[in-house]
């Protein structure tokens, strides 16, 4: 299994807090990637990283901002959370964007964030 | 504007049968799809890819066939395990900067049946 590890796991928290979830990884990927994942939805992208400190936006980034400042962490912020943000978070790595073996997503274990 | 569509929420196969999951997809400049399974509590897992140059890919008991005129795709296992119980979401990527992002269908849950 790829090492990639997600803190916290679990988190309740109330509207308008701030709330940051982590990415580590260990395989020195150059790609990470946040996707939130919501009955009826699937898992969509909200931010993805391309290297050390260069962030780009995904298909649902609006509430959200991501930090990158190391290759092995990737940082979700949630600047005022709302209720809408209730969801399973997953962080996935990859080597490359590429469209051979190799060029695979592997997920996080996911955080469940809870918003009151 | 759903690019990748599972149409199936839920399958239900009795164990030792085919399992066929099925995929559709709008965009064709999508040129590599991927197949995840995920456990409840778990991150997605990686199953089994194929490329657009290819119309079919085989991994044990699991083969993806890739029809591209009709824009479709389909996994099947044979045979189908209790422990095969899962969500399976089909993914596809397009070429080159975010279009190398992956778009992921809603996902199918299969229930195996002993």
């Amino acid at each position: 299994d790829a090492g990639i590890t997600q803190s916290p796991r679990h988190k309740v928290t109330e509207t308008g807090t701030p709330v940051t979830l982590r990415c580590h990884q260990t395989e020195n990927h150059r790609y990470m990637y946040w996707y939130r994942q919501d009955p009826g939805h699937g898992l969509r992208l909200i931010h993805y990283s391309y290297g050390v400190k260069d962030t780009d936006k995904g298909e649902v980034s609006d509430g959200y901002s991501v930090s990158r400042s190391k290759t092995e962490d990737f940082l979700l912020t949630l600047e005022s959370a709302t209720s809408s943000q209730t969801s399973v978070y997953f962080c996935a790595i990859s080597e490359s964007l590429g469209r051979g073996l190799g060029d695979e997503q592997f997920f996080g274990p996911g955080t469940r964030l809870t918003v009151l | 504007d759903q690019q990748v569509k599972q149409n199936s929420p839920s399958l239900s196969v009795q164990e030792g049968r085919i399992s066929i999951l099925n995929c559709d997809y709008t965009n064709s400049m999508f040129d590599y799809f991927l197949w995840y399974k995920k456990y409840p509590a778990e991150g997605p897992t990686f199953l089994i890819s194929i490329s657009s140059i290819k119309d079919k890919n085989e991994d044990g008991r699991f083969t993806v066939f890739l029809n591209k005129s009709a824009k479709h795709l389909s996994l099947h296992i044979v045979p189908s395990q209790p422990g095969d119980s899962a969500v399976y979401f089909c993914a596809a990527r397009g070429y080159g900067g975010s279009q190398g992002n992956l778009i992921f269908g809603k996902g199918t849950k299969l229930s195996v049946k002993p």
